[in-house]
């Protein structure tokens, strides 16, 4: 079953504005995944961030991890037109070689 | 890194008959392998959890009659959307697992029942 939820579900933006889109989760993890997807295409990892990690940057991405909260959140800067796209979190369970859970996804528009 | 095909990257096939899925991982063994299936606008819903040489661990809901999965080799799943119908339309994802907690996802296959 899905245990993560992104916030907010859809998000419209102009190009070069920051883009922040927050998930949450339910159980303990070993890490938390970031992915984005083009319509009708496959994944694209974008970022993992461990659970001993509080914050991590990838060019124009940063996620925070809060585990007291069960909340992570992923930040586009300067975004782009070729940003938009779904983005999905996906959490790793403590237990290995486990499914990774996805939320159900932000769909993020950035107008040109 | 690691990486997963899937053959094939689109299908489309007639209500009733039978379709295959192939996922592999070309460059690393993976004990366990996965199936999510992904309907338009929704997020990737696991189906099943494939582990070599053992059967298919299904997720509630989903019919292991329906939706045959072999896992023969450290390389090779395959899944098998049998007596497909038009509701069965949908993007079929897998991943490999690597080491535990690493997953590596194949490109997709997009099955379209008419």
């Amino acid at each position: 079953s899905q245990q993560g939820e992104e916030d907010p579900q859809a998000l419209s933006i102009q190009e070069g504005e920051n883009a922040t889109m927050n998930c949450s989760y339910k159980t303990s993890i070993n890490n938390l995944q970031w992915y984005r997807q083009n319509s009708g295409r496959g994944l694209v990892h974008l970022i993992l961030i461990r659970s001993n990690e509080r914050e991590k940057h990838s060019g124009r991405l940063r996620v925070t991890l809060d585990t007291s909260k069960k909340s992570s959140s992923l930040l586009i800067t300067a975004s782009r037109a070729a940003d938009t796209a779904s983005y999905f979190c996906a959490t790793a369970s403590i237990s290995g070689n486990t499914p990774l859970v996805f939320g159900k996804g932000t769909r993020l528009s950035v107008i040109a | 890194g690691a990486v997963v095909s899937q053959h094939p990257s689109r299908v489309i096939c007639k209500s009733g008959t039978s379709v295959k899925i192939e996922c592999r991982s070309l460059d690393f063994q993976a004990t366990t392998m996965f199936w999510y299936r992904q309907f338009p606008k929704q997020s990737l819903m696991l189906m099943a959890t494939s582990n070599e040489g053992s059967k298919a661990t299904y997720e509630q809901g989903v019919e292991k009659d329906k939706f045959l999965i072999n896992h023969a080799s450290l390389t090779l799943s395959t899944l098998t959307v049998t007596s497909a119908h038009p509701e069965d339309s949908s993007f079929y994802i897998c991943s490999a697992s690597l080491q535990g907690y690493e997953q590596y996802f194949g490109p997709g296959t997009r099955l379209t029942v008419t």
